[in-house]
């Protein structure tokens, strides 16, 4: 079974729109987790990251997550997007257990498609 | 600052050939992560360098090998490339007292076996 799990392939939306990409973890994966995102051709970037502390965490471009312990969730939202938000979006956490952090659990992916 | 360098950005081999990909991660940093990501996929771990060390391994064949010099610079080496192995690989930096999971990526070198 996959350690994380992204429920959504493909977001469209409007612009200027909500949206909220999906994640759930699972047991097996340290409860780090991270939001990377790969525009075209390019590698990927961190977004926002949650080590500890507030379960409502910031990123940059204006997102934001939200780590929900109960449901093992840790969804990704933009209260307005534009054009230039369209690009894949990787939710990932480190392996538990290994001995170093650098190993890391990436979902599926969700592609971000934002429509004028 | 510079980021993380990978080169080349793109090349094509032929089924059964070799190929060696290189990577500088980023100023400062110590460890350098190689992940695999087939078109359509997340990535996925191949392994993990740190003092000239393979620390960590993903569930790669041994056709997958790498080095880390003292530079902290690193190459993954493919051999006996098979069709399947076409992908962007990626490499990622990151500091080994650092941040848990915390990496910093290049912008990946595209194989295509052909």
């Amino acid at each position: 079974a996959q350690s994380v799990t992204q429920l959504d392939s493909q977001v469209p939306v409007f612009e200027e729109a909500p949206v909220e990409l999906r994640c759930n973890y699972s047991s097996s994966v340290s409860v780090y987790l991270f939001w990377y995102v790969q525009y075209p051709n390019q590698g990927l970037q961190l977004l926002l990251k949650y080590l500890s502390g507030s379960t409502l965490v910031k990123g940059i471009n204006g997102f934001e997550a939200e780590f929900n312990k109960s449901q093992t969730s840790f969804h990704l939202r933009k209260p307005s997007v534009h054009i230039s938000d369209t690009a894949e979006y990787f939710c990932a956490a480190p392996r538990a257990g290994g001995t170093s952090y650098g190993k890391l659990t990436f979902g599926q992916g969700t592609i971000l498609t934002v429509h004028p | 600052d510079a980021g993380v360098t990978q080169s080349p950005t793109h090349l094509i081999k032929t089924r059964g050939q070799q190929v060696t990909l290189r990577c500088s991660p980023k100023s400062g940093h110590d460890t350098v992560s190689w992940y695999q990501q087939a078109l359509g996929q997340g990535p996925q771990f191949i392994f993990q360098y740190y003092e000239e060390e393979e620390r960590q391994r993903g569930n790669f064949p041994d056709r997958f090998s790498g080095h880390q010099f003292p530079n902290y610079s690193s190459e993954l080496n493919v051999n006996a490339l098979l069709l399947g192995d076409s992908a962007l690989y990626l490499c990622a930096s990151s500091l080994n007292a650092g941040t848990a999971g915390e990496l910093f990526f290049g912008e990946g070198s595209r194989l295509t076996v052909l």
